[in-house]
C-alpha cells in the first residue's frame, strides 16, 4: 500500500530558530502534498497545498513567509517553520494522494506526524 | 470553501452498544467522504470511506451512510468495544488525487465503557 514517511517524529527547538520537516512518498508519486497542523484536542487544519515544481498554495491566515514549503520532486515535500515561537508548538502532519489516477482511488495517505515543541 | 461540521464532540457508550457520529458539509461538489480514527499522538487511520455514487457502505461493524441531497453523512459503529475508544474525524473533498484538498470535521471523542 501507499506509504508516506515523515521526519522527524518529534523535535524540540529554541525560540527564534528554524525547523525543517520532511514528507516523502515511498512507493508512489505525488504531484500534490498537503500540510496540516493539529493543536491539542483539535482537528486537523489544512495549512497549505504543496505543488511539485511550483509555489505552494496557502490557506487563509497562514503566513507563507513563516511556513516555507518546498516540493522539489514528485516524492518529497518539506515544511520549514522559520523563526519558531512557542505558539508554533503543534503536531504537523503531511498527506498525499497518488498521482496515478487509478491508484488515487485509494485515498489520502498520511505521514506519522511531527511533534514540534518550541521552548 | 468547504465547511464540515461534526456532532457530537464527545460520545460515551457502553460496551456492545452502537455509536453514531454525524457530519454535514457545505460544498455540493464534494464527492469523497472518509472517516478517520486517530489515537493520541498518531496519524489519522482511514476506517471507511464513501463516494457520492453510493448511499451506504458497510465493513463488518462499521457503516457509513450518505445523503447527498441533505449534505450529510454518518458513521455507525455497532457492538462497540473498548478498543474503539479514540477520536473520530469525518472529512470531505472533491475527490482523491490531484489537488483536491481534504477538509476535516471537528472530531468526536468516543469512549467505550466496560
Amino acid at each position: 500500500g501507499a506509504v508516506v514517511s515523515q521526519h522527524p517524529s518529534w523535535v524540540i527547538c529554541k525560540s527564534g530558530t528554524s525547523v525543517k520537516i520532511e514528507c516523502r512518498s515511498l512507493d508512489f508519486q505525488a504531484t500534490t502534498m498537503f500540510w496540516y497542523r493539529q493543536f491539542p484536542k483539535q482537528s486537523l487544519m489544512l495549512m497549505a497545498t504543496s505543488n511539485e515544481g511550483s509555489k505552494a498554495t496557502y490557506e487563509q491566515g497562514v503566513e507563507k513567509d513563516k511556513f516555507l514549503i518546498n516540493h522539489a520532486s514528485l516524492t518529497l515535500s518539506t515544511l520549514t517553520v522559520t523563526s519558531a515561537h512557542p505558539e508554533d508548538s503543534s503536531f504537523y502532519i503531511c498527506s498525499a494522494s497518488d498521482t496515478d489516477r487509478a491508484r488515487a482511488n485509494y485515498g489520502y495517505t498520511f505521514g506519522s506526524g511531527t511533534r514540534l515543541t518550541v521552548v | 470553501g468547504e465547511n464540515v461540521e461534526q456532532h457530537p464532540s464527545t460520545l460515551s457508550v457502553q460496551e456492545g452498544d452502537s455509536a453514531v457520529i454525524k457530519c454535514t458539509y457545505s460544498d455540493s461538489a464534494s464527492n469523497y467522504f472518509p472517516w478517520y480514527k486517530q489515537e493520541l499522538g498518531k496519524r489519522p487511520q482511514l476506517i471507511i470511506d464513501i463516494r457520492s455514487n453510493v448511499g451506504e457502505k458497510k465493513d463488518q461493524r462499521i457503516a457509513v451512510t450518505l445523503n447527498k441531497t441533505a449534505k450529510h453523512f454518518s458513521l455507525h459503529i455497532t457492538e462497540t468495544q473498548p478498543e474503539d475508544s479514540a477520536v473520530y474525524f469525518c472529512a470531505a473533498s472533491r475527490g482523491t488525487g490531484g489537488g483536491n484538498k481534504l477538509t476535516f470535521g471537528t472530531g468526536t471523542q468516543l469512549k467505550v465503557e466496560l
